[in-house]
């Protein structure tokens, strides 16, 4: 049982280039979640879907677009990268909304 | 939406004593609180949540008190071990998403 597989681990990017983050729960969960990760400031949420064709903006979202490809799988893209998007990104997933978050074991990307 | 408080940043205690870190909410409506562990490198790890409707609840050396009147709630580590030196998070939710607190570093000193 894998849980929250995310690829790729590690990235660099030029500013500019574009790339996208792939995420999958093999827990039959429900709701998915990106969330950046930088010092001092927690995390926070890029978007979020609540159900399979559903997604929604959460507090960081300008640069980035999702996609809920099926149950399993939700992908975070960023279209024209900017040294401001270096960060830790963790992708995460919860059976129902009182209930703790699994999260993935993250990207680091770094934008030069 | 959701905004949660979390103090103090950093936090250093001798092995053996206590720890208690405090966070702060401010939407009503959130009704469940959980607590993440995230050690160097690593994903963060829930160790222990609250739901609205209980005002404490421990699992073993770490407890958790909920005050909904004053929104506020805390995390509390007993008989600290070098093993428990991590960074802690705190989170309120509010609808289908966790808003976070911006953590504590806790180092315990041999």
């Amino acid at each position: 049982n894998a849980g929250v597989t995310q690829t790729p681990k590690f990235q660099v990017l030029k500013t500019g280039q574009s790339m996208t983050l792939q995420c999958a729960q093999d827990m039959n969960h429900n709701s998915m979640y990106w969330y950046r990760q930088d010092p001092g400031m927690g995390l926070r949420l890029i978007y979020y879907s609540a159900s399979e064709g559903t997604t929604d903006k959460g507090e960081v979202p300008n640069g980035y677009n999702v996609s809920r490809l099926n149950k399993r799988e939700f992908s975070l893209r960023l279209e024209s990268a900017a040294p401001s998007q270096t960060s830790v990104y963790f992708c995460a997933s919860t059976r129902t909304a009182t209930y703790g978050y699994t999260f993935g074991s993250g990207t680091r990307l770094t934008v030069v | 939406g959701e905004n949660v408080e979390q103090h103090p940043s950093t936090l250093s205690v001798q092995e053996g004593d206590s720890a208690v870190i405090k966070c702060t909410y401010s939407d009503s409506a959130s009704n469940y609180f959980p607590w993440y562990k995230q050690e160097l490198g690593k994903r963060p790890q829930l160790i222990i949540d609250i739901r609205s409707n209980v005002g404490e609840k421990k699992d073993q050396r770490i407890a958790v008190t909920l005050n909904k009147t004053a929104k506020h709630f805390s995390l509390h580590i007993t008989e600290t071990q070098p093993e428990d030196s991590a960074v802690y998070f705190c989170a309120a939710r509010e609808n289908e998403k966790l808003t976070f607190g911006t953590g504590t570093r806790l180092t315990i000193i041999p």
